[in-house]
């Protein structure tokens, strides 16, 4: 099982719709989520941070952390063909410590 | 401007002809990161950094080494560069945010290596 799993897509959204991506990790001590967007060619971005259960929001993105069910997800609302990207979920499994396992990646397409 | 800098951008080496990837960042970072990334199987963790000669090693840390003499620069060193070494290296820097006690690690450019 892969520490840190995220469906490959791609997942096809239309443009003005919610994008909702999912991430399920499996050490159940990890401790900080992360999402970062990464264009084609370019290196990943920070785009949201969660540490606490519940909803983080942050414009027009939303972090959903379920610590009972080790399930994290991003939603992005009103979808712009900008948002087209790989989103990598990140955690930190260890308090005090920058060790980061990442997710495989979702690719999100915005459909004009 | 607030950045991460990786040199170079694109290499393209032989087998065993040892190579140095420089990372230097500019935001008085304590902790630096170095990761791959390969199709199918994502970022991996190479080496970190938590401060100036402390590092420890990540996932993937066989064939690599690096040094941390100064807090701003944090090389990858590939002694014995092989095929399966070929693939997109990123360096990261971030720093600890008071409060939460977590952190926001910022990625450089990336350097696309190939080894023939």
């Amino acid at each position: 099982q892969k520490e840190v799993e995220q469906n490959s897509g791609p997942l096809s959204v239309p443009e003005g719709a919610i994008a909702s991506l999912n991430c399920t990790y499996s050490d159940r001590v990890s401790q900080s989520f992360f999402w970062y967007r990464q264009y084609s060619g370019k290196s990943p971005e920070l785009i949201m941070s969660i540490y606490s259960n519940g909803d983080k929001e942050d414009g027009r993105f939303t972090a959903q952390l379920n610590k009972a069910s080790q399930y994290v997800s991003l939603l992005i609302r009103d979808s712009q063909p900008s948002d087209s990207a790989t989103y990598l979920c990140a955690v930190n499994k260890i308090q005090g410590a920058q060790k980061l396992v990442f997710g495989q990646g979702t690719r999100l397409t915005i459909n004009p | 401007e607030a950045q991460v800098t990786q040199n170079p951008r694109y290499l393209i080496t032989v087998t065993g002809k040892k190579l140095t990837v420089t990372c230097s960042q500019n935001m008085n970072h304590e902790y630096m990161s170095w990761y791959r990334q390969d199709p199918g199987l994502g970022l991996r963790q190479i080496y970190y950094s938590m401060n100036v000669e402390v590092t420890d090693k990540g996932d993937v840390p066989e064939g690599y080494k690096v040094s941390r003499k100064e807090k701003r620069n944090f090389p990858l060193i590939l002694e014995s560069p092989s095929p399966n070494q070929t693939s997109l290296y990123f360096c990261a820097s971030s720093f600890r945010r008071s409060g939460t006690g977590t952190y926001e690690q910022y990625f450089g450019p990336g350097t696309r290596l190939t080894v023939t």
